[in-house]
């Protein structure tokens, strides 16, 4: 199995404080991506980062910031949480692409209350 | 533009049964990788097979099956004699150019007992 982590795995805050999701690898792939799983719209990506310090938006960005100071971790940062933003979010990483498949982590269960 | 289309949102069928899974992509890249991940009920995205633009030929593995079809702009998975540990949402993916992993909004298969 690809040594990728999550964390934490579950999170309930507040409407407006900020929030920070971890994912962690140990597979030196170069591409690390963050995407959210709602019912009925499958898997949306967010953000994107393709090597150190280079991040790129997604579809759903909005809200949403990225950090990637080192290799094997990608932070995505919510500035001011909105219920809208309660969803399972997965990090997924990739050796190269297009031809590379992705390695998900196990999730991250966020609720917006 | 790249596009995955999954139509099938829900899927129920009685173990034992044959079921095929549809996926339509869109895409101006004439090198590109399809890709099939399956989501138990735990809730982890695990990889299952890819196929670049360039190799029509269909897979099997088991009681899995692909049907590439670039005429039909087509990637469809089918189950043979399905069983109640392959009630999971599968995704269809499309990886091109632009580097980025589309997803299909999954399909949703209940396998009963």
């Amino acid at each position: 199995d690809a040594g990728i982590t999550q964390s934490p795995r579950h999170k309930v805050t507040e409407t407006g404080t900020p929030v920070t999701l971890r994912c962690h690898q140990t597979e030196n792939h170069r591409y690390m991506y963050w995407y959210r799983q709602d019912p009925g719209h499958g898997l949306r990506l967010i953000h994107y980062s393709y090597g150190v310090k280079d991040t790129d938006k997604g579809e759903v960005s909005d809200g949403y910031s990225v950090s990637r100071s080192k290799t094997e971790d990608f932070l995505l940062t919510l500035e001011s949480a909105t219920s809208s933003q309660t969803s399972v979010y997965f990090c997924a990483i990739s050796e190269s692409v297009p031809a590379a498949e992705a390695f998900f982590g196990q999730g991250t269960r966020l609720t917006v209350v | 533009a790249q596009k995955v289309t999954q139509a099938q949102t829900e899927i129920s069928v009685v173990e034992k049964e044959d079921v095929t899974l549809d996926c339509v992509y869109e895409t101006r890249d004439t090198t590109y990788y399809l890709f099939w991940y399956k989501q138990p009920p735990s809730g982890e995205l695990v990889f299952l097979i890819r196929r670049n633009s360039f190799d029509e030929q269909n897979e099997i593995s088991g009681r899995y099956s692909w049907n590439f079809q670039k005429s039909t702009s087509s990637f469809n998975f089918t189950i043979t004699a399905s069983q109640v540990v392959d009630s999971a949402v599968y995704f269809c993916a499309l990886s091109g150019g632009s580097y980025i992993p589309t997803f299909g909004r999954g399909t949703s298969l209940i396998v009963h007992p």
